[in-house]
């Protein structure tokens, strides 16, 4: 899998929008860009997923570069309850079996 | 629809003890697979069971070793625990172990497990 780098960390405040960067440089053009959270001590949680196209769900958006580079999760409006650390994955589209390679992730810590 | 589910929340152990940890998969999920969560750390993955055999594996020792059941639950097992086994330990599911079907993993609440 390639591999991401993402900021240690991140601050914003409620009700604005989070936009949180991930840089895969050396992605190829079978690999997916996954976005998971991890509120503290529960387990990762889906946000979106994508390949090329931006992609928008009840969760957040995801815009990718036309380089397919680097991406960016945005949550439009940012609550209390989105304070999490979020990792930016990448995974081959037709990998052979299920192993996500987690980095350290961003640390997105929203302020009232 | 029922998510995945881990038992139990947490666990003590003593140094060469072993360990079973169970995981219920979400409805019509075939596909397990498990990562072990240090402190601070990302999830690090150990093994995916696909219609209960071992699909792929991590860097991780043969002393970890795992099931798949008929109805796709499974378990990890720890033999021979060691202090630096105290971790979080995830289990996701997904529909498939591979493609589309396969690619997002919906993971458990985990189990803490602590070794002294």
């Amino acid at each position: 899998d390639a591999k991401t780098t993402q900021p240690t960390s991140m601050d914003c405040a409620e009700g604005r929008a989070a936009n949180l960067p991930c840089n895969h440089s050396t992605i190829s053009g079978n690999e997916y860009v996954y976005w998971y959270r991890q509120i503290h001590s529960q387990g990762p949680q889906y946000i979106i997923h994508g390949l090329k196209n931006n992609e928008t769900n009840e969760m957040a958006s995801l815009i990718i570069t036309e380089d397919r580079k680097s991406s960016t999760l945005i949550l439009p409006h940012a609550t209390l309850r989105d304070t999490a650390v979020y990792y930016c994955i990448v995974r081959e589209k037709t990998d052979s079996w299920g192993k996500f390679q987690f980095g350290a992730g961003t640390q997105v810590v929203v302020t009232p | 629809e029922t998510g995945v589910t881990q038992s139990p929340t947490h666990l003590i152990k003593t140094r060469g003890q072993q360990v079973t940890l169970r995981c219920s998969s979400q409805s019509g999920h075939n596909t397990v697979s498990w990562y072990q969560q240090a402190l601070g750390q990302g999830p690090q993955f150990i093994f995916q069971y696909y219609r209960e055999e071992e699909n792929g594996r991590g860097n991780f020792p043969p002393r970890f070793s795992g099931l798949q059941f008929p109805n796709y639950s499974s378990e990890l097992n720890v033999n021979a625990l060691e202090l630096d086994d105290s971790a979080l330990y995830l289990c996701a599911s997904s529909l498939e172990a591979t493609g589309p079907r396969g690619a997002t993993q919906y993971f458990g609440p985990g189990t803490r497990l602590t070794v002294l």
